[in-house]
């Protein structure tokens, strides 16, 4: 079955510190890895994507890294601010245009 | 700015009274997208259009419908909203071409509330 699960479901981090958020899929076949941010109330805006060749990809403070033998993402986020309370979703594609498998995402709050 | 977007942000609707809620994109993309987002929850896609070709999932309520008038458009209809479709209601493009790597450009979204 093709899903997509993130950990953990929640976080709280203090301002300036760095967390790492977790992705795993068993989506067949797999095209790409997207991860997003979405704050409240908004639509969910995309920060990187890796296909299956590529181990790491850097967006400003976010750097995510895809191990496509284990089937596992992960979002590092540096130095967070408190811009950076959002959700983050995992999002994996199977290659056509329409198959794109959610995750539940994370909720991150960062607190002064 | 190339974008993609909804109106209203907020709808407020009765119980049983249709509501339409309505998307706009500027990406001339093929493929447009509807999903319905609860609280604390993965968005769920109700159906997408590619070009004009509908394509319902096949867990997607008959009360829901759209319409894609042109490239630019498309719009949600609920027929007779219940209490459970309250919900944030998101549309999103992507093109066909492949080296787009699929992705999906959202809009802001349409919080819908039902009475």
């Amino acid at each position: 079955k093709n899903q997509v699960e993130q950990s953990p479901q929640s976080l709280i981090i203090l301002e300036g510190k760095n967390c790492t958020l977790q992705c795993n899929y068993t989506v067949s076949p797999f095209s790409n890895l997207r991860w997003y941010k979405q704050d409240t109330g908004r639509g969910p805006v995309s920060l990187t994507i890796m296909t299956f060749s590529e181990n790491t990809k850097s967006n400003g403070r976010y750097t995510a890294t895809l191990d496509a033998d284990t089937k596992q993402s992960s979002l590092h986020i540096t130095a967070s601010q408190l811009s950076d309370s959002a959700s983050y979703i995992c999002v994996v594609s199977k290659g056509s245009y329409d198959k794109v498998i959610f995750g539940p995402g994370t909720s991150l709050s960062v607190i002064p | 700015d190339a974008m993609v977007i909804q109106n209203p942000r907020y709808q407020v609707t009765q119980f049983g009274k249709p509501v339409t809620l309505s998307c706009s994109q500027t990406l001339n993309h093929n493929v447009m997208y509807w999903y319905q987002q609860k609280s604390s929850q993965a968005p769920k896609l109700l159906f997408h259009y590619y070009d004009k070709d509908f394509n319902n999932e096949a867990d997607t309520p008959d009360n829901f419908q759209s319409r894609r008038p042109n490239t630019s458009f498309c719009f949600l209809d609920i027929r007779s909203p219940g209490l459970g479709d309250a919900a944030m209601y998101l549309c999103a493009t992507s093109s066909n071409y492949r080296d787009s790597y699929n992705e999906q450009f959202f809009g802001p979204g349409t919080r819908l509330t039902v009475l």
